[in-house]
């Protein structure tokens, strides 16, 4: 099987523009979730998405936001880009969720940067 | 909700010795506890994992201990390579949750 694809591997923004990441899990899988990851913070929780709902949310301001469409690929949108928001965003996808033990298989991740 | 610490931030070794990770969590009805290993570059890979019913799991040269009474969880490397030397992460997740919540990690060197 692919592994989880996520696209655009690099992206350059300027504060206060918006930017779309996409995320197509392994196929079969209907749970996918989002992590931000820095330096200082390791893997933050953003959003997980199941069977096109939103399952679960970490702690992150609403300018964050998501949706997955009927074929389990996810989009991530963040509004207003800060400085703050440069990071690598990974996706992670597997059958049913991690809460059912299962494992989770990361994407490549898109590297922002915010200029 | 969950909360998943780990010690310590980073660890140098000597090739041929042992090394171990440490990780506590809050949530007593956190059942499954991945260790994903983190390449410089590369995405996160599970390396290992162990659910709470079960104390104690080895493939080959890492294993995991679980005590669930301390609410904590280790990794352990033996005979490390330079080939070792990465970023591990550990999580925990429960059923009530789809999500993992993972320690902020640990960067392992491992010098020839």
């Amino acid at each position: 099987k692919a592994g989880v694809t996520q696209t655009p591997r690099y992206l350059i923004k300027t504060r206060g523009q918006q930017v779309t990441l996409s995320c197509s899990p392994i196929s079969g899988h209907r749970s996918v979730s989002w992590y931000q990851q820095t330096p200082g913070q390791g893997l933050q929780f953003l959003f997980e998405y199941f069977s096109e709902t939103q399952r679960n949310k970490g702690n992150f301001p609403g300018r964050f936001s998501g949706r997955q469409f009927s074929n389990s690929r996810s989009e991530m949108n963040v509004s207003t880009l800060e400085l703050g928001d440069s990071a690598l965003y990974l996706c992670a996808s597997s059958s049913q969720g991690s809460g059912r033990g299962e494992t989770q298989y990361f994407g490549p991740g898109t590297r922002l940067l915010v200029l | 909700g969950e909360n998943v610490e780990q010690h310590p931030s980073t660890l140098s070794v000597q090739e041929g010795d042992s090394a171990v990770i440490k990780c506590t969590y809050s949530d007593s009805a956190s059942n499954y506890f991945p260790w994903y290993k983190q390449e410089p570059g590369k995405r996160p890979q599970l390396i290992i994992d162990i659910r709470s019913n079960v104390g104690e799991k080895k493939d080959q040269r890492i294993a995991v201990t679980l005590n669930k009474t301390a609410k904590h969880f280790s990794l352990h490397i033996t005979e490390t390579q330079p080939e070792d030397s990465a970023v591990y992460f550990c999580a925990a997740s429960n059923s009530g949750y789809s999500t993992l919540t993972f320690g902020k990690g640990t960067m392992l060197l491992v010098s020839p």
